[in-house]
């Protein structure tokens, strides 16, 4: 248990659907941070938060909107998914972003559209 | 910009031989290092990492990692293999002279430790 903790752990979703996925960290950290994990190629950073603010987005399609209320909890909400979206998508938190401090992982979600 | 290459896909070792699984960077500047394992239908769990002083690095469950500059290298080692260290093993690097502040990670090394 590394106290980031991802919901749900599978979700399946039409093209035209909408569905959102949260991360929870109880680790007491202020940066919080999207990754996109698939198959064969290294994991691909998507949104980083520092104090709730968005302080990099790399070039992720519209279709995946980031959400920070608060430094415990991040969400990514989905809306007109291609195929090519399905992945495992994990969250991750750190101390401070920058500098040698590591990041935790959550177990992630593994997204699958149909 | 910053980059770590794994050039192994995949690491088979017996149980209780030595164990590496290689790492090289670029970056800019002095690099911040990690290694990373995930086991199947898991996240990413720290193992060890290199931000300064001795080049030679101890981690959870008995790894470690050596950091050389001049070979621009942070491989992962483990003296005697164990059939539970059979996963995937992700090499990371931060440049912390860099405005981007998250990780970079390699694709990846699956190790397989056979009995």
């Amino acid at each position: 248990e590394t106290g980031v903790t991802q919901t749900p752990r599978h979700l399946v979703m039409g093209m035209t659907n909408k569905k959102s996925l949260k991360c929870e960290q109880h680790l007491g950290h202020n940066a919080m941070y999207w990754y996109k994990q698939s198959a064969k190629k290294p994991l691909e950073l998507m949104f980083v938060y520092n104090f709730k603010e968005q302080t990099e987005n790399n070039s992720v399609p519209s279709r995946f909107s980031p959400e920070c209320p608060n430094s415990s909890h991040l969400f990514l909400h989905l809306h007109t998914l291609q195929p090519e979206d399905s992945a495992l998508y994990l969250c991750a938190s750190s101390q401070e972003w920058g500098v040698g401090t590591e990041a935790f992982f959550g177990q992630g979600t593994r997204l699958t559209v149909v | 910009a910053q980059s770590v290459a794994q050039p192994e896909d995949q690491v088979n070792v017996a149980e209780g031989n030595p164990l590496t699984v290689k790492c090289t960077y670029s970056v800019s500047g002095n690099p911040y290092l990690f290694w990373y394992v995930q086991y199947p239908n898991r996240g990413l769990q720290f193992l060890l990492k290199y931000i300064t002083g001795d080049n030679l690095v101890k981690g959870s469950y008995g790894f470690e990692a050596e950091f050389n500059k001049s070979q621009t290298s942070f491989h992962l080692k483990k003296p005697s293999a164990l059939v539970s260290d059979s996963a995937l093993y992700f090499c990371a690097v931060r440049d912390p002279s860099n405005s981007g502040y998250a990780l970079n990670f390699g694709k990846g090394t699956s190790l397989l430790v056979t009995p």
